[in-house]
């Protein structure tokens, strides 16, 4: 069984600075894929970012990077420059083991203070 | 290019009744996942369709069961409706894979209340 703990219920960054949210996470598989998630308020969650766990290197997508230390299975999600509308909830995500079904955290709230 | 398409919006039942929820996938995509996300909670796995037949399921009881169509659309279905089954049910849809990274394309959901 796959596991994810997102210990932060909500976290809140003025605009313009910098938020790291965390997320650790508890695998068997050998091979698995880690993504964030985000959920505006209108529901629809998008990708935010994926990170293959065979790949040392860190994924980025502009002003979103991650930071993935597989030894201690934690996967923090760097939001740079915050913007008002990054401000949802979100939510670390784990699949492997070759099934898409994902294991989701209970998320986490960012508020983006102007 | 429309997205992942989910009716309805909303519903109301009562317990004890039967519900049945539609998805269609996003163009090009050939698998469907639903996931149900009860209030404050992060979505959880129900099952997986693809090529008509589930291909994978997460901790439900039998009580749900799904249908995919051979134009890829998806239906889930949910007897003897419990309290506890109100929540919000994500279609989420992607391209058949075996690694298990695809990216999955969510719905807006449909936000189920039982009475």
């Amino acid at each position: 069984a796959q596991t994810v703990t997102q210990s932060q219920p909500e976290m809140s960054v003025q605009e313009a600075e910098t938020v790291t949210l965390s997320c650790t996470y508890d695998t068997s598989e050998s091979d698995y894929y880690l993504f964030w998630y985000k959920q505006p308020p209108s529901r629809q969650m998008i990708l935010v970012i994926r990170q293959e766990a065979y790949k040392q290197q860190n994924a980025t997508e502009n002003r979103f990077s991650v930071n993935f230390q597989k030894a201690a299975k934690s996967f923090s999600l760097k939001i740079s420059d915050s913007q008002l509308g990054d401000a949802a909830m979100y939510f670390c995500a784990i699949s492997g083991g070759g099934a898409d079904g994902l294991t989701f955290g209970k998320g986490t709230h960012l508020i983006i203070q102007p | 290019d429309a997205g992942v398409t989910q009716s309805p919006t909303h519903l109301i039942k009562t317990r004890g009744q039967q519900v049945t929820l539609r998805c269609s996938p996003k163009s090009g995509h050939d698998t469907v996942s639903w996931y149900q996300q009860a209030l404050g909670q992060g979505p959880q796995f129900i099952f997986q369709y693809y090529e008509e037949e589930e291909r994978q399921r997460g901790n439900f009881p039998d009580r749900f069961s799904g249908h995919q169509f051979p134009n890829y659309s998806s239906e889930l279905n949910v007897n003897a409706l419990l309290l506890g089954d109100s929540a919000l049910y994500l279609c989420a849809s992607s391209s058949w894979g075996t690694s298990g990274g695809e990216e999955q394309f969510f719905g807006p959901g449909t936000r189920l209340t039982v009475l």
